[in-house]
């Protein structure tokens, strides 16, 4: 079936630099598309979600991208901190529930974001 | 605090037992969604509840079911359970359907 992957099992950084996470995605009629994070012994913790009529949302610290033609959605983390050592998951929902019905996220496998001092 | 309470939060249990585990979402949140995350399958959406019916369902096993009960509360019924049932559950909520889950903290299930 239709999938949502991850490029990377684990991205190092060093504190202070900005951070791009990626994450490729197969199914075309996904129109809904979130970003969480997961420290360790913690449930996800919900950062940022883009629609699909949308190539740019930007959050506090955190900007999504999507491009669509090429299915890519990335994460990008300024300044990254100490705090944001977690793992990070891309997850997609082909469902627009403008006109009912619904579904599961189908997650990808997650990046392991390493902050190094 | 996310605001999603699942209970317990640490399980160990017998192959062939039967577990309930429960959630309790977010205060007005109607929607209620159950994810199993093990090591090799990562986050696997199980199945979805709004306001008490029943919406979607994932990769559930027939020998698990679920419920969502008048006060909005779920429990997720896992039977006859195998080794490879041991996993991370998490319940999430939301108050529109597919919108900005929250999940909670989850349950820890290991079978021996």
């Amino acid at each position: 079936g239709e999938s949502v992957g991850l490029h990377l099992p684990t991205l190092s950084v060093q504190e202070g630099d900005n951070s791009i996470i990626n994450c490729a995605y197969s199914n075309s009629a996904s129109d809904y598309f979130i970003w969480y994070k997961q420290e360790s012994g913690k449930g996800p913790q919900f950062i940022i979600d883009i629609r699909s009529n949308m190539d740019k949302r930007q959050g506090q610290r955190v900007t999504v991208l999507l491009n669509k033609t090429v299915k890519h959605l990335s994460l990008q983390i300024a300044a990254t901190q100490p705090g944001d050592s977690a793992v990070y998951f891309c997850a997609e929902n082909p469902q627009d529930y403008s006109g009912g019905g619904a579904d599961g996220l189908t997650f990808g496998k997650g990046t392991h974001l390493i902050i190094q001092p | 605090d996310s605001g999603v309470t699942q209970t317990p939060k640490h399980l160990i249990t017998a192959t062939g037992q039967r577990v309930t585990l429960r959630c309790s979402p977010r205060s007005g949140d109607l929607s209620v969604y159950w994810y199993q995350q093990s090591l090799d399958q990562g986050l696997q959406f199980l199945i979805q509840y709004y306001n008490g019916e029943e919406r979607a369902k994932g990769n559930i096993l027939e020998r698990f079911s679920a419920q969502q009960f008048p006060d909005l509360h779920s429990e997720l019924n896992l039977s006859s359970l195998e080794l490879g049932d041991s996993a991370l559950y998490f319940c999430a909520s939301s108050v529109v359907e597919g919108r900005g889950y929250t999940f909670g903290s989850g349950t820890r299930l290991t079978v021996v």
